[in-house]
């Protein structure tokens, strides 16, 4: 079974730091992309960026809200994407979710359950 | 703002036939990328519903389907049912803004 399991998430000061996790299984980790998607509280979905393959030299793409502040990165070894987020702004609060791509594009076949990300004092 | 512009709800009585929008502009869906639409169900993960435009994938039922025409983008579900309910959002790739963009998503309810 095609699985993501995103963990990590909570509560955090503004200004600090958090690095969360999606683990895959089910499928070759290392041939798909993984996107990072968030969702506030009663709002819609908003891309956060996406790390490519091995093959496609790991390149990385952010949304700009976001820019300069999260790295996405990845540990092919382990099956692993990581979102660094930096910077933390309140309005950083919401779910965030793993999802991956195996045609390295916008598609995003399978999504993992998602983890709560909290940024208040 | 989202950078594809969906209605915020559209309703529909049992067995009916629903649409919604999703409209872009030349950068995203008008420049020939694909649109993806996505399922997201009362307190889940969204599901990808429909791919490449108009591709169901295994398991989705033939109750729904897309399509696309210059830079907007539809999706229909025919024959509603209750468990229909959720909260759909249109995605497509923006060349201007390089990353993916979504719709603000629409909520249908089934009356």
């Amino acid at each position: 079974e095609v699985q993501l399991v995103e963990s990590g998430g909570g509560l955090v000061q503004p200004g600090g730091s958090l690095k969360l996790h999606c683990a895959a299984s089910g499928f070759t980790f290392s041939d798909s992309a993984l996107h990072w998607v968030r969702q506030a509280s009663g709002k819609g979905l908003e891309w956060v960026g996406r790390i490519r393959s091995k093959s496609n030299n790991y390149a990385t793409a952010y949304g700009a809200p976001v820019k300069g502040r999260f790295t996405i990165s990845r540990d092919d070894s382990k099956n692993t994407a990581y979102l660094q987020m930096n910077t933390l702004k309140t309005e950083d609060t919401a779910v965030y979710y793993c999802a991956r791509s195996p045609t390295d594009t916008a598609l995003l076949t399978t999504w993992g359950q998602g983890t709560l990300v909290t940024v208040s004092s | 703002q989202s950078v594809l512009t969906q209605p915020p709800s559209v309703s529909g009585a049992p067995g009916q036939r629903v649409t919604m929008s999703c409209t872009g502009s030349s950068s995203n869906i008008g420049a020939g990328y694909d649109v993806h639409w996505y399922q997201q169900l009362p307190g889940t993960a969204p599901k990808l519903l429909i791919y490449g435009d108009n591709i169901r994938p295994s398991g989705v039922p033939d109750r729904f389907s897309a399509s696309k025409s210059g830079t907007s983008a539809s999706l229909a579900i025919s024959g509603l049912q209750a468990d229909d309910e959720a909260d759909y959002y249109c995605q497509s790739h923006d060349n201007s803004l390089g990353g993916s963009v979504f719709g603000g998503g629409t909520k249908l309810t089934a009356l």
